[in-house]
This record gives C-alpha cells, sequence and structure tokens, in this order.
C-alpha cells in the first residue's frame, strides 16, 4: 500500500503571497490531519478533516485554511505569506474515527518564504 | 489543555548501550492516547506505538520497549543496544478523546529528543 504523499516536497515563496499544499492519504483512509513543525514551536496541530469535513481546528490564523475533497485527499493553503510561515508542514492519514486509529505521516512540505 | 514533556533535548551514545527517553504528559482527559514517533533526518514521522489510557501493560517490541506509568503520568520509552540507525528525533505525544466529536486525532507533541547513537 502507498503511503501518505504530499506534493510539492519543496517550495520558496514571497511575503505576502498564497501558497497551496496538498495531501493524498493511504487508500481508505478518510482523515486527514495537517501539522506545523518549526524549530521554535515544534509540531503544531492545524487542522483535521473527515468526509470533507473540517471536524477539528488548531489555534492557527484565519490566513490557514483547508479542504478535503470526495476521494479524501486534501490542501492546505495559507494566504498573505509572512515570513514565520516558514516550516515543514506535515499530512497525516488515518482509516477512521476515534483514537483506535494511529496517524501514518507523509514525507512532508518544507515551505520557505522569503 | 494537554501537555507533554520531554525534558531530554539532545541525547548521545555509543552504539550498543542502552537509552531511555523520558515522557512526561499532563492532561485532565480520563480517555486518552500516547503515542511514539520517529523522526529521521528525512522529516517523515514514522509511527512506533499507540498506547491507551487504560491498557499500564509495558510493551516489547525487539529492542524497543516502553514503559507507562499513569501513577507518574510518565510514557518512556527504551532501546535496547542502541545503533546508529536508531539516530533521529524522537517525538512522545498525547491524543484526548473528544466524545462531541468522535475525534480524538490531534496530537499534541512533546518538543521531541535529538538520539545520536556514535559508532
Amino acid at each position: 500500500k502507498a503511503g501518505v504523499t504530499q506534493t510539492p516536497r519543496y517550495l520558496i515563496k514571497t511575503r505576502g503571497q498564497q501558497v497551496t499544499l496538498s495531501c493524498s492519504p493511504i487508500s481508505g483512509h478518510r482523515s486527514v490531519s495537517w501539522y506545523q513543525q518549526t524549530p521554535g514551536q515544534g509540531l503544531q496541530f492545524l487542522f483535521e478533516y473527515f468526509s470533507e469535513t473540517q471536524r477539528n481546528k488548531g489555534n492557527f490564523p484565519g490566513r490557514f485554511s483547508g479542504r478535503q475533497f470526495s476521494n479524501s485527499r486534501s490542501e492546505m493553503n495559507v494566504s498573505t505569506l509572512e515570513l514565520g510561515d516558514s516550516a515543514l508542514y506535515l499530512c497525516a492519514s488515518t482509516q477512521g474515527v476515534g483514537g483506535l486509529y494511529e496517524q501514518y505521516f507523509g514525507p512532508g512540505t518544507r515551505l520557505t518564504v522569503t | 489543555a494537554q501537555k507533554v514533556t520531554q525534558a531530554q533535548t539532545e541525547i548521545s551514545v555509543v552504539e550498543k548501550e542502552d537509552v531511555t527517553l523520558d515522557c512526561v504528559y499532563e492532561t485532565r482527559d480520563t480517555t486518552y492516547y500516547l503515542f511514539w514517533y520517529k523522526q529521521p533526518p528525512s522529516g517523515e514521522l514514522v509511527f512506533l506505538i499507540r498506547r491507551n489510557s487504560f491498557d499500564e501493560q509495558n510493551e516489547i517490541s525487539g529492542r524497543y520497549s516502553w514503559n507507562f506509568q499513569k501513577s507518574t503520568s510518565s510514557f518512556n520509552f527504551t532501546i535496547t543496544a542502541s545503533q546508529v540507525v536508531d539516530s533521529a528525533v524522537y517525538f512522545c505525544a498525547l491524543s484526548e478523546a473528544q466524545p462531541s466529536s468522535g475525534s480524538a486525532r490531534q496530537l499534541t507533541f512533546g518538543s521531541g529528543t535529538q538520539l545520536t547513537v556514535l559508532p
């Protein structure tokens, strides 16, 4: 079974631009979560989607948004990029609801904002 | 609010030594899940283990073992006979059950422990 895939793997953007990151979960997995990893703040939860609905959201500004499609693929968008948005963005997929299922992470997208 | 503390920022050992990574957590919930993940230099988080709050049995998987103690809110991870390939950042994480949404997938991570195994 193929793992979680994220595209692109690396991205360089300029402050003020917007960016869209993509995540394809493991086949059969219906939940996708997004995390931001920075040296200063560590790993922080952004949001989670299940069956095309956002079920949970972390403490991030409205510039961070996401969506999930009917095939469970997910995208996250960051508008009006700031230097502090430079981070590794990790996507995780899981099979179902509840904590009974472990999250499997993709390789991440490394975003650099200049 | 939940919190995970990994007090050891960096640990360096020589190959074949045993090493224990500490994890202390805080939660008000009675039902929760604890995890360990490994992050090699490639960046991908690799799932190692999940425990629920009702199962305090220690677990062993090859050279890896985990010691869960609710009395001290700790979930420590031991690598026996460490190898160079074990070098990575290890994260402990906590997930609380959220009955209203049925979701328990928001992971709260510790700050990680960088383990370096020297040949």
